[in-house]
């Protein structure tokens, strides 16, 4: 059974401060790692990809991967206070044919506060 | 506008009723999938279809049916069979660099 393990939260920053969102998961064999968001009661958005070892920076988000310790992380620069949603992480270690079997993790609430 | 429309966004089954999720693509996608996701909980995956005609179960996929009779059409039927249906239900769709985008998802409940 294929696991990606989150915190639930909630994780609570001041405004202005780094978030950091954190992912393990279980099978060795992973290549794609994926960071959705998703706002109460709304669809998950594709915000982050990563698929070799080391960051990835796209604007405030930061994706790192760690394949040796199997641990994918999210970090949020000048948190803002849109950026309070359930953060989850998706990795991706089946690819059949033209499809992606992404296992998700139960997601990370982040709060920021005022 | 390109993008994955689920409709309705709410949906009432009663006791012993089949009820269908539409959702249609306009992406030009290979692959749709059908998630489940319930409260706290991560996605859940009931079937994914790669090509027209052609569709797998998922982890999930007792008390479901699908059809993929179009490239851009990937209907999810629940059935009577699924004792526990109350749940919000995304369908997705993926090109060939593995990105899933999302519909903006049905909430299904018992009456």
């Amino acid at each position: 059974q294929k696991e990606v393990e989150q915190n639930s939260g909630p994780l609570s920053v001041p405004e202005g401060a780094i978030a950091s969102l954190n992912c393990t998961y279980s099978d060795r064999g992973s290549q794609s790692f994926f960071w959705y968001r998703q706002y109460s009661g709304k669809s998950p958005e594709l915000i982050m990809f990563i698929y070799s070892n080391g960051d990835k920076e796209d604007g405030r988000f930061t994706a790192q991967l760690n394949k040796a310790s199997q641990y994918v992380s999210l970090l949020i620069r000048d948190s803002q206070p849109s950026d309070s949603a359930t953060y989850l992480c998706a990795v991706n270690s089946v690819r059949t044919g033209t499809a992606s079997k992404l296992t998700f993790g139960t997601g990370t609430r982040l709060q920021v506060t005022l | 506008d390109g993008g994955i429309t689920q409709s309705p966004k709410y949906l009432f089954r009663k006791e012993g009723q089949n009820v269908t999720l539409s959702c249609e693509q306009n992406l030009n996608h290979d692959a749709m999938y059908w998630y489940r996701q319930d409260p706290g909980q991560g996605l859940r995956l009931i079937y994914y279809s790669q090509i027209v005609n052609d569709f797998q179960k998922g982890d999930i996929a007792e008390g479901y049916s699908v059809s993929r009779e179009k490239k851009e059409s990937f209907p999810l039927t629940v059935t009577s069979a699924q004792k526990n249906p109350t749940a919000f239900y995304l369908c997705a769709s993926g090109g060939p660099n593995e990105k899933l985008f999302f519909g903006s998802g049905t909430q299904l409940s018992v009456l």
